[in-house]
Formats: C-alpha cells, structure tokens, sequence
C-alpha cells in the first residue's frame, strides 16, 4: 500500500535550517509530483512548493521562494523539503503530499517548532 | 494567486442532517477542485477530486458540484465521524492554494 513516512519533530532557533525528508513506498516514486503543505498551530493550510522526482521541475510558492529547496533521491524513494532562514512564523506542521488529482496520500506531519 | 473563499466557516448539525459547504475562485477553474476532509492532529484525506469524482472509499453521502469559479461540498445523512474540518483546493494553477476551511461541530 502506499505510504508516506516522515522524518520526526525539529526545534530550531531563528535563523537555522530544517530539512524533512519524506520516505515514499508502494508505488512508483517517480510517477507522481510530491507537494509539500505547512499547517501553522490552529490555522488552515498552506501549499509550500511542489517536485517532480522523473524531470526535475518543482515550483515554489512566491513567499518561499528564496528560502526554501525541495530535493528527491530517486534510490531512496524519498523527497526532501529544506527551509532556511527560519522563524518563529515558520512553526506548523509540514506535510509532504502524492499529486494524483489532489493528493491522494499524505506523509502524517513533521512539526517543525522555531523558537529562541 | 487564485483565492479561494469557503462557507460558512462553521457550522452545527446533528446527525442524520444534510449540510452544504461552498466554496468560491477568484476566477474560473474550470473543475480542478478538491475537497479534503481533516480530523484533529491528523493529516488530510482527499475525498472529492475534479469538483465531482469521489475519491476511492469515500464514503457515496459525500457529493461535490461545481463548474468555474462556485463550488459545493454536500454531506447527506452527517455521521459522528464526518465532524471534522473541510478544506476546498483549487488545482488550476500555481502557487496551489486552498480555502480557509469549513469546521463541522456537532449540535
């Protein structure tokens, strides 16, 4: 079945890096874009940037876009989010997504927590 | 951006209802719009894609409609676990973005 496993919760201090990784299996990895969506404590959500693990294209939202890297390794099946230049409004939970008309699967959430 | 506005952005039924969320673009979509559903501390579950195809074991009380740029979440005979919170997305084009989302409370 397909699943996607991620890595576990982060502290960070302002102005650090976090990279989450998102192990995929049961299907092809390649097949499939993976999105990555944060989830801030009590709010709604928000679509970070997205990867093609067969091409290389991925897109990035405007407001992440000079802090954030998406990254895959096709032998490992897995995808890598990276952000830098956290914080403290960068503290959510930080899903990685299948795209299959939506995103059918979902990672179950890395919480990244950015706090002095 | 396409901006997406969800309505109400809660409301209170009792099982057995039948309760509507709407969802509105600020411009044409066409029919690439989903609808998930999440539960406390726990990922999303898409449930309806293409404004109107049920995902896969979906339950059929969960309808979607919709063309453009108004869409319809329909929810008949609301059981105990389908409180939760509703999110509409458009998949149009990027940055993918998602209403604000509907919270479902039992009354």
């Amino acid at each position: 079945q397909v699943q996607l496993v991620q890595s576990g919760a982060e502290v960070k201090k302002p102005g650090a890096s976090v990279r989450v990784s998102c192990k995929a299996s049961g299907y092809t990895f390649t097949s499939h874009h993976i999105n990555w969506v944060r989830q801030a404590p009590g709010q709604g959500l928000e679509w970070v940037g997205w990867v093609n693990p067969q091409n290389g294209d991925r897109g990035y939202a405007q407001k992440f876009q000079d802090r954030v890297t998406m990254t895959w390794n096709t032998a490992m099946s897995t995808a890598y989010m990276e952000l830098s230049g956290l914080r403290s409004e960068d503290t959510a939970v930080y899903f990685c997504g299948r795209a299959n008309w939506g995103i059918d699967y979902w990672g179950q959430g890395t919480l990244v927590t950015v706090s002095s | 951006d396409i901006q997406m506005t969800q309505s109400p952005s809660s409301l209170s039924a009792s099982v057995g209802d039948t309760v509507t969320i709407t969802c509105r673009a600020s411009q044409s979509i066409s029919t690439y719009l989903i609808w998930y559903q999440q539960k406390p501390g726990k990922a999303p579950n898409l449930l309806i894609y293409a404004a109107t195809s049920l995902q896969i074991g979906v339950p059929s009380r969960f309808s979607g409609s919709g063309f453009g740029t108004d869409f319809t979440l329909t929810i008949t005979n609301l059981q105990p676990e389908d409180f939760a919170i509703y999110y509409c997305q458009q998949a149009y084009r990027t940055p993918l973005t998602f209403g604000g989302g509907t919270k479902v409370e039992i009354k």
